[in-house]
């Protein structure tokens, strides 16, 4: 069964940190992943994509690095500031006919000012 | 630069009514995905389209159907609603089959 998890569940730092957000997925044979943000009751914001050809991906204070063979993947937050407070979510695509999304649990981060 | 669109963002019905959810994907965005999302879950994937055919379907129950129009846009319809069915509704769209999925706002649906 492809499953995606993600530790820590949620994960309090004060401002200024850089942190690490893990994904780990039990399937390694993924067409891409895709790294989300989501507000309380919101939507969700496409942060990042990484294709399975790619190591990793950059967009401002965000990077997020793809290991195939180990099933993780990362999302590294620079600098980290109380706007950046919300829900992270990995979501794994595994291609083929679907191309549907299989999410993680989510990281609930907190960025104490 | 144009982002989904669904209606209604909120909807309020009573156990056993009817309810249809409608997304309005990217311009030139071919692909629709649906996807449920309960109180404190992730989102779980329902129902897609490609070239207004049927591509996958997930988890769904079969009180609900969906179609893709012949202008892209998608409707959910769900019947006998029932409370289990309270959750926030996201439509996705892709460019391509395998591309990026760019989510809507959802639309929250409440069963009373």
């Amino acid at each position: 069964k492809q499953e995606v998890t993600q530790i820590p569940a949620a994960l309090s730092v004060p401002e200024g940190e850089n942190l690490v957000l893990n994904c780990s997925f039990t399937d390694s044979a993924i067409y891409n992943l895709q790294w989300f943000r989501q507000d309380p009751g919101k939507g969700l914001t496409s942060l990042l994509l990484i294709q399975s050809s790619q190591r990793e991906q950059t967009s401002g204070r965000l990077n997020a690095s793809l290991d195939k063979s180990s099933g993780r993947s990362t999302l590294y937050i620079a600098a980290s500031q109380p706007g950046d407070s919300a829900t992270y979510l990995c979501a794994v695509n595994y291609g083929g006919a679907t191309n549907k999304l299989i999410f993680g649990t989510g990281t609930l981060l907190a960025v104490q000012p | 630069a144009a982002g989904v669109i669904q209606s209604p963002r909120h909807l309020i019905k009573e156990k056993r009514e009817t309810a249809t959810l409608k997304c309005y994907p990217i311009p030139r965005h071919d692909t629709v995905y649906w996807y449920q999302q309960g109180p404190g879950q992730d989102p779980q994937f329902l129902i897609s389209f490609y070239e207004k055919m049927q591509s996958d379907k997930g988890s769904i129950p079969d009180r609900f159907s969906a179609q893709q129009f012949s202008d892209y846009h998608s409707e959910l319809n769900m019947s006998s609603l029932e409370l289990g069915d309270s959750a926030l509704y996201f439509c996705a769209s892709s460019p391509t089959l395998a591309g990026e999925q760019y989510f809507g706002p959802g639309t929250r649906l409440t069963v009373t």
